[in-house]
Order: C-alpha cells, then structure tokens, then sequence
C-alpha cells in the first residue's frame, strides 16, 4: 500500500500571508495527486487532481506543484474561508486511493 | 455535475450490522465509480472501497474486506455500504463520493456524510 505523509500537522499562517503545504508518498505516483479541504463538519472539497490542476470554481490562490513522490499545495494569499484541514490523496494505485493524515491550517 | 444524498444518522449496537445508502442525481449513474470513506472524530480520511455499477463487482481496502459489502441498485440509483460486526472504533461518518466522469475514480463530488454511532 502507498503510504502518504503530509507535513506539518500544523501550520499557523496570518491571513494574507502566504501558506505551503507537503506531501510525500512512499513510492512513485506520477502525477496522480488529488488536494481537499474540509472544514468542521462538511464533507471534504476537491481543489486540485493531476497534482497540479483545479477543480472547477476554485480560486487561483490554489496551486499545486510536483510529480513522483514529492507535491506542494501552496495557498498565495491566505483568506479567512481558508483556515481549513488539507488532505492529499494518491490515486495511482486505483481504486484504492490512500489519503494523508492531514495538515491543520489555523490563524496565526 | 452529480449530486449524492446519503442516509440519515444511525445508532447501533456493538456486534450489529449498518447499511447506509447513498442515492445519485444528475449523472449517467451506471458508469459512475461510487467511493466510501470513513472519518472517524477528529481523525482523517480513509478511503474503505468502491463500485462501478455497470461493472457489478466492488473493490475494497485490505482494511475493510472482511467486514464491509458494497452494492448498486441501478433501478433507483442508489449505491449501499453495509458494514458487519460494528464495534465502537467503528463510530465515525461515512461519506460516499463519486467522479468527475464515468470510470473516474477520483472522489470529486461527495455526500454529506452520514454518522455512526456503535454503543457497547
């Protein structure tokens, strides 16, 4: 199984600023890399898949970066609506696609 | 764009059995890879299994094999996750999700989840 590390748990950012945010797999995903957000209690929202490409009606201040076993979510401007928890998710290995544990971006 | 609507909360008792529904609209329903993901409180997201209706057979997470049945019924739309044996770790919301377009199983649309509750 395709095990998926995000870092840090936690990343205290003050609104404005801007936000960087890991992934790494335990094994070689090409570009197969899917981001969410989820706010307390609502289903997580899909923001970025194929690593690097937004979904539909997601800001630009999204960006994801990378291939292979090392990704980035970088948030460029942080709003209040974006104080959230990101997941990554590796769907190279459908249809079993494993999720990181999570990265906490909490105002600063 | 599809849209799932899942069943309400449930409580059960610890060696009983849930079965939790998830009904589609808006798609081609049959070609659409339906996923489960639990979420138990305050942790992460894991992904429990799958179907693709027109397929018929479902997939399913190492972790969840012996205990979860998932399947479709095309006549009305509706994909269901059946888990055995509940004990309390089992407490957590199940989401369903589904693809951008047929055969895709990236779980971009989802329910909005249906809680859990497994008392000993």
């Amino acid at each position: 199984e395709i095990v998926m590390t995000q870092s840090p748990a936690t990343l205290s950012v003050s609104p404005g600023e801007r936000a960087t945010l890991s992934c790494r797999a335990s094994q070689t995903i090409s570009s197969n890399l899917a981001w969410y957000q989820q706010k307390p209690g609502q289903a997580p929202r899909l923001l970025i898949y194929g690593a690097s490409t937004r979904a539909t009606g997601i800001p630009a201040r999204f960006s994801g970066s990378g291939s292979g076993t090392e990704f980035t979510l970088t948030i460029s401007s942080l709003q209040s609506e974006d104080f959230a928890v990101y997941f990554c998710q590796q769907y190279n290995s459908w249809p079993r696609g494993t999720f990181g544990q999570g990265t906490k971006v909490e105002i600063k | 764009q599809v849209q799932l609507v899942q069943s309400g909360a449930e409580v059960k008792k610890a060696g009983s059995s849930v079965k939790v529904s998830c009904k589609a609209s808006g798609g081609t329903f049959s070609n659409y890879a339906i996923s489960w993901v639990r979420q138990a409180p305050g942790q992460g997201l894991e992904w429990m299994g799958g179907i693709i209706p027109i397929l018929g057979t479902a997939n399913y997470a190492q972790n969840f094999q012996d205990r979860v049945t998932i399947t479709a019924d095309e006549s009305t739309s509706t994909v269901y996750m059946e888990m055995s044996s509940l004990r309390s770790q089992d407490t957590a919301t199940y989401f369903c999700a589904t693809g951008l377009r047929s055969f895709d199983w990236l779980t971009a649309f989802w329910g909005q989840g249906t809680l859990v509750t497994v008392s000993s």
